[in-house]
């Protein structure tokens, strides 16, 4: 069965620092990967997808997360956080022959001004 | 404007009253499918449905049940709720999964059962 690890449960971050978030799954086969973000007290909404292609995908509000095969990871990144990206931050994987969308157990991330 | 409507937003219910949390999309979606978040635990996938008339239990399928009578609609019953079941719940909705298309997902209803 596939999983989604998420390293980090909680982060907290000054504003203008960088962040990294790790993502690893186990899934032999074709995997489309996201990342989710779900403010508070809102619903998840999709910050960049990867399916195929530059394994270096951009995504909204600066974000971007690098696809490394050999390490079955998907890190999510932001070079410079602002404190609007506080928030949960979901990292979810789709194996190619499946239907479902499995997510890891989230990072709440938390920006101090 | 595209979007996956639930309803209620909000309900709290007693042990072992039936009911129904609705869900809607209007982007023609094949895929639809329910999640449970719970703190430290994520999503967890409850059912979901490859079309009308087609559904499969995902990972935490007990004391649910779904249906898809319609394109447009797919709504999550509770028979018997429980405690248990207190949890916040997404529907979520995609073109299809399969063809490379992320999922979009309702506001979420928090349930409360008491």
């Amino acid at each position: 069965a596939q999983s989604v690890s998420q390293h980090n449960h909680h982060v907290i971050l000054s504003e203008a620092a960088s962040l990294e978030l790790g993502c690893n799954y186990s899934y032999g086969g074709t995997v489309n990967l996201f990342w989710y973000v779900q403010y508070p007290g809102q619903h998840l909404q999709l910050l960049l997808k990867y399916f195929s292609g530059d394994p270096l995908v951009k995504g909204i509000k600066g974000f971007e997360a690098e696809f490394i095969k050999s390490k079955f990871s998907f890190n999510l990144r932001k070079p410079s956080v602002q404190w609007s990206d506080t928030a949960e931050y979901f990292c979810a994987v789709n194996g190619n022959s499946g239907y479902a969308l499995n997510f890891g157990k989230g990072t709440s991330l938390l920006v101090t001004p | 404007e595209a979007q996956v409507t639930q309803n209620p937003r909000y309900l709290i219910t007693v042990t072992g009253k039936k009911l129904t949390v609705t869900c809607s999309q209007n982007m023609n979606h094949e895929y639809m499918s329910w999640y449970r978040q719970d703190p430290g635990l994520g999503l967890r996938q409850i059912y979901y449905s490859m079309n009308v008339e087609v559904t499969d239990k995902g990972d935490v399928p007990e004391g649910y049940k779904v249906s898809r009578k319609e394109k447009r609609n797919f709504p999550l019953i509770l028979e018997s709720p429980s405690p248990n079941q207190t949890s916040l719940y997404f529907c979520a909705s995609s073109s299809n999964l399969r063809r490379y298309t992320e999922a979009f997902f309702g506001q979420g209803t928090r349930l409360t059962v008491v």
